[in-house]
């Protein structure tokens, strides 16, 4: 257990649809990133976050927003999901020395 | 924009051979990362590298940070059934936020 619990593990949802990923991060990391991995290939920065504050933008569509609550979990939401949003979805936390913790991961499949 | 090259993309080697890969930079970075990837699980740190020159071992494998400060490299030596996975590489950026930029991923295949 890396510390980084991210919600659900697998979703399975249809074309148009909106979803929402879970991340609570290491207890004490204040940041948050959020990557996509499609399947068999890198890993896509897609936002990160620190306190609440949004601090860097990767590729992230527009059809997608992420936000990060008082008590420091953060959510990735995807909207109009099309079929080539599958992908595992990561979350990975920080305290500023110690590289990125990251979680399990959800697995999305759109069809 | 900073973009780590990983090589190789990919390897199939027999079990107890030697493996190495490297990544490569066209900008600086004062830390290096290298994290491994299990099929379905997300990327778990291996070694952190803080020095340039620095040499560090975990087990089997060893990393190094490369003295101009845009590489990296990372050994396997007598390779196992369950190192296969996706190994990536990732610099701390020196510019702008905290943000670990990461390479595109080496992976590995190991045949008993």
């Amino acid at each position: 257990d890396s510390g980084v619990t991210q919600t659900p593990k697998h979703l399975i949802t249809a074309t148009g649809q909106r979803v929402t990923l879970r991340c609570s991060p290491r207890s004490g990391d204040l940041s948050v990133y959020w990557y996509q991995q499609s399947l068999d290939q890198g890993l896509q920065f897609l936002i990160q976050y620190y306190n609440g504050e949004e601090r860097a933008k990767g590729n992230i569509l527009e059809r997608f927003s992420a936000q990060q609550f008082p008590d420091l979990h953060s959510e990735l939401n995807l909207s109009s999901l099309e079929l080539g949003d599958s992908a595992l979805y990561f979350c990975a936390s920080s305290a500023r020395v110690s590289g990125y913790t990251f979680g399990s991961g959800t697995r999305l499949t759109v069809v | 924009g900073q973009q780590l090259n990983q090589s190789p993309q990919s390897m199939f080697i027999q079990e107890g051979e030697d493996v190495s890969m490297n990544c490569t930079s066209s900008s600086i970075f004062n830390t290096w990362l290298w994290y491994k990837q299990d099929p379905g699980e997300g990327p778990v740190l291996l070694i952190a590298l803080y020095k340039a020159g620095e040499l560090t071992s975990n087990g089997r494998l060893t990393a190094q940070f490369g003295i101009t400060r845009k590489d990296s490299f990372l050994n396997i030596s007598a390779s196992i059934p369950s190192d296969v996975g996706i190994y990536f590489c990732a610099g701390l950026t020196t510019s702008g936020t905290y943000k670990y930029i990461f390479g595109t991923g080496t992976r590995l295949k190991v045949l008993a």
